[in-house]
Parts: C-alpha cells; structure tokens; sequence
C-alpha cells in the first residue's frame, strides 16, 4: 500500500546550520505531497506542498522539491533557527485515497542557539 | 476565520471506560477526517466525512469506535469501551473541498487522551 519514510530523529542542529530532512514515499497512483509541521503545544500546521513531479513548494525558508524518479520530497532550509524547533511530518495524498493524508512518522528538529 | 476547534483537550479515564470527543470544523468546509496520533508516530486516519456521509471508515476499529457527522457540521467521536492501547492524540481535521480533490486540511489542536 502508499506509505511515507521519513529520517529517523530526533535532529540537533545549531542556529544557522543547514537542513535536510529525507522523505521518501511509495504509492500506487500519482499523489500530492506535503511537509506538515507540529510545533510545541500546537495542532498541525502545512508548511508547503506539490501536486506535480518537478514541482517545487517553498514556505517561511523552507523548500522542497517533488523527485518522481527517485520518489522523495525532501525538506530542506538554508538557515535554520530556534523558533524552527518542532516536529515535521511527510505526508502524500491522491485522488485515488479521496484526498486523506498518509504520514510519515516524524521528525523532531531541535535547533540551539 | 476560525480555526477547527477541539474538545476536551485533555482526558484521562480508567479502561473499559467510555469517551467522547467534539470536533467543530470550519465554516463552511464539506469534508471532515478524524485521526489517531499515538506518541512516536505520524496521524492515522481513523474516519472521513463529506458532509454528513461517511467515505471511508475503513481503518475505524468499529467494535469500539464510532462516530458522526450530525446536519454536516459538527461531529462527535466515540471511544467504547476504551483500551491502554487508545491512548493517543486524536486530532480533526477539515478541508473546503469535496473527496477526490486534493486540498488543504486544516487541523485542530487535538485531544490527548490517557487510558490507564
């Protein structure tokens, strides 16, 4: 069935550091992907998405581009900060699934100052 | 516009008990999903709603798990009896679009239950 792999956490980077969270997926048809974030205390949040291969979402520093040939998603920012500290979901969905969300287990991103 | 909103946010209850947890979805959005979050993984759905019509219920332990969609708004989801292993988030969602569309879910804060 669709499933999402996501690096395994928790991530401690300092502030300014460069990061990649990897994010593979598996699915039968030709889905939408997306980056949720989960900050302390906090519901989920969408941070970018894609609907298409090639494309690219971007949100508050973040990007991630849709890799059909290699079937990855990865999250990426140039500089991360403090207030970037929180727990960062995968997720794909397609028309097929009637729109629901399948998520990867997470990843919990700390950054120091 | 108003966010979804969740009720309780927290609950704590013996097992075989039972519970009940409220979603309020946003104004105007058709379709609704519950998920289940157990600590350490990513949200699971539980069931999905367009309007007041399940679409798909498939992963909803029915034997203990129920849930409803009164008049498209609203919806309530039951936990009876509960067990130590239903300790989780479990968190709404809505989105504007009808199924078949890929659109954004908006989620809510989430409800922490703890069976012990």
């Amino acid at each position: 069935g669709d499933s999402v792999t996501q690096m395994e956490g928790p991530v401690t980077l300092s502030e300014e550091a460069f990061l990649t969270i990897n994010c593979t997926y598996t699915a039968t048809g030709y889905p939408s992907l997306f980056w949720y974030v989960q900050y302390p205390g906090e519901g989920l949040q969408l941070l970018l998405k894609a609907t298409k291969a090639d494309d690219k979402g971007s949100n508050k520093g973040f990007e991630a581009t849709y890799r059909k040939e290699t079937t990855s998603f990865h999250l990426e920012k140039g500089s991360v900060q403090v207030s970037d500290s929180a727990v960062y979901f995968c997720a794909l969905s397609w028309g097929g699934s009637q729109g629901n969300l399948i998520f990867g287990k997470g990843t919990k991103l700390s950054v120091k100052p | 516009e108003a966010g979804v909103a969740q009720s309780p946010r927290y609950k704590i209850i013996e097992k075989r008990q039972s519970v009940a947890f409220w979603c309020n979805p946003i104004s105007g959005h058709a379709t609704l999903y519950w998920y289940q979050q157990i600590l350490g993984q990513g949200p699971k759905l539980l069931i999905q709603f367009q309007n007041n019509g399940v679409v798909d219920d498939s992963q909803l332990p029915k034997d203990r798990f129920s849930a409803e969609r009164l008049k498209g708004v609203d919806s309530t989801l039951k936990i009876q009896p509960a067990k130590l292993e239903d300790s989780a988030v479990y968190l709404c969602a809505s989105s504007l679009a009808g199924t078949r569309v890929i659109d954004t879910q908006y989620f809510g804060p989430g409800t922490r239950l703890t069976v012990l």
